[in-house]
């Protein structure tokens, strides 16, 4: 099992630019999740998804889509690129909740927006 | 409403010593606890978890303390190594269902 991918590993965009963050796995977990981590902010959840079909907003959803048309892949879509978004995300999967909680992480797509 | 914080945004040891790493919680709903290490340019990593039905549970060199009475989580590290050098992070599985993380602990350990 590869877990969870993320591509790509560094992005610099422009201001307004659009573009996407992708995430796969292959472990069949149903809840997917987008978290980005700023300094001294640890990690703040996007969205996430409980299965395909269904996505739901997190702590700080502006500025991000997603959608879930399978059950491997979890895309963000930043729509409008600004410079308060460079960060770097992090997307997550785990069985549902009461078979197994654990979050398992990508690497992690270090993206600057100038 | 619910936060999940470390006490202490760094923390420093000497190689061979135990490390404890505090971490306070709000919802005292959350049945479900995790520990994360970070090191550095790559992803969160599990560690250990607890849920709250338990007081503590060990791993392999780490043990993990659950006191729900004044909602507190720590870790501790035995025989702390050069490895062993990274962010921590508590997070907390609330009634919600989402994981909620504190802002991370740095853990240097020193030779």
């Amino acid at each position: 099992n590869a877990g969870v991918t993320q591509t790509p590993k560094f992005q610099v965009l422009k201001t307004g630019q659009s573009m996407t963050l992708q995430c796969a796995q292959d472990m069949n977990h149903e809840y997917m999740s987008w978290y980005r981590q700023d300094p001294g902010m640890g990690l703040r959840l996007i969205h996430y998804s409980v299965g395909a079909g269904i996505t739901d907003q997190g702590e700080v959803p502006n500025g991000y889509n997603v959608s879930r048309s399978t059950t491997e892949d979890f895309p963000l879509r930043l729509l409008s690129a600004a410079p308060s978004q460079t960060s770097v995300y992090f997307c997550a999967s785990k069985k549902p909740r009461g078979v197994n909680e654990k979050l398992f992480f990508g690497s992690g797509t270090q993206l600057s927006v100038l | 409403g619910e936060s999940v914080g470390l006490h202490l945004p760094t923390l420093s040891v000497q190689e061979g010593d135990n490390s404890i790493i505090n971490c306070a919680y709000s919802n005292s709903a959350s049945d479900y606890f995790i520990w994360y290490k970070q090191e550095s340019g790559k992803g969160p990593q599990f560690i250990i978890d607890i849920r709250s039905n338990m007081d503590k549970r060990q791993g392999q060199r780490v043990t993990v303390l659950l006191n729900k009475t004044v909602k507190h989580l720590s870790l501790q590290i035995a025989a702390t190594q050069p490895g062993d050098s990274a962010v921590y992070f508590c997070a907390e599985n609330s009634n919600t269902g989402k994981l909620i993380f504190g802002q991370g602990t740095t853990l240097q350990v020193k030779p």
